[in-house]
């Protein structure tokens, strides 16, 4: 069966330090991949998606970038991380193009808290 | 552009209750429809989806039914729990890359 995972789960950050988050899918092969972020109290805002290896599409101009270096990886980073930036990110899976309706599968999530 | 309307929260509900979660979209061809849930501190999972018109998906207790006439995918459950305390989120598919999201839900249900 499928699985993703995405860590670390929680992490405090200072203004200015670099972010990485990874994420891993398991059991399935050529996903489509995505980060999401959740502000406090807020909906889902589809930060980047990537339909192959280093294929990222972004969807919101800012200072986090995404990475793609195998089938089954997806990285989120920041250089210099920003107040704004604190929520809650969230990585999912899709499966390819040939099949499913859009369906989407999401890691447990990874808390980012910027001081 | 394609979009998804849904009710504002939070909904609060006592126990054994009826619930109804208003969702409408908007939408050019013959989306999919999905209803996800997110419980507190975790991620979303899929709670059910409905792929083409009058289908209705259902899961756990909770029912949606895809009515294109009214454009609509409401989601219901005759009698809500505790455990149904989570934030509901409605959403479209837009192509095989791309869901179209609602502002989500906030349930809580008291006993």
């Amino acid at each position: 069966s499928q699985t993703i995972h995405q860590w670390p789960a929680t992490l405090v950050q200072p203004v200015g330090s670099p972010l990485s988050l990874e994420c891993t899918v398991e059991g399935t092969s050529n996903p489509n991949l995505y980060w999401y972020r959740q502000a406090a109290g807020r909906g889902l805002q589809l930060l980047f998606y990537s339909v192959g290896i280093g294929q990222i599409s972004s969807e919101v101009p800012q200072n986090l970038s995404a990475s793609r270096p195998q089938d089954r990886q997806f990285i989120l980073s920041s250089k210099k991380l920003l107040l704004s930036d604190s929520g809650f990110y969230l990585c999912a899976w899709s499966a390819g193009l040939a099949s499913g309706a859009g369906e989407l599968f999401f890691g447990e999530g990874s808390r980012l808290t910027v001081l | 552009g394609n979009s998804v309307t849904q009710m504002e929260g939070p909904v609060t509900l006592s126990e054994e209750a009826f619930l109804t979660i208003n969702c409408t979209y908007t939408a050019t061809g013959y989306p999919s429809l999905f209803w996800y849930v997110q419980y507190p501190g975790e991620g979303l999972q899929l709670l059910l989806k409905a792929t083409k018109a009058d289908d209705k998906g259902s899961n756990k207790g909770f029912e949606a039914t895809y009515r294109k006439e009214t454009t609509s995918f409401h989601l219901e459950k005759g009698s809500v729990q505790v455990s149904d305390s989570a934030v509901y989120f409605c959403a479209l598919s837009e192509s095989n890359y791309q869901l179209i999201w609602g502002a989500g839900t906030k349930l809580i249900i008291k006993p």
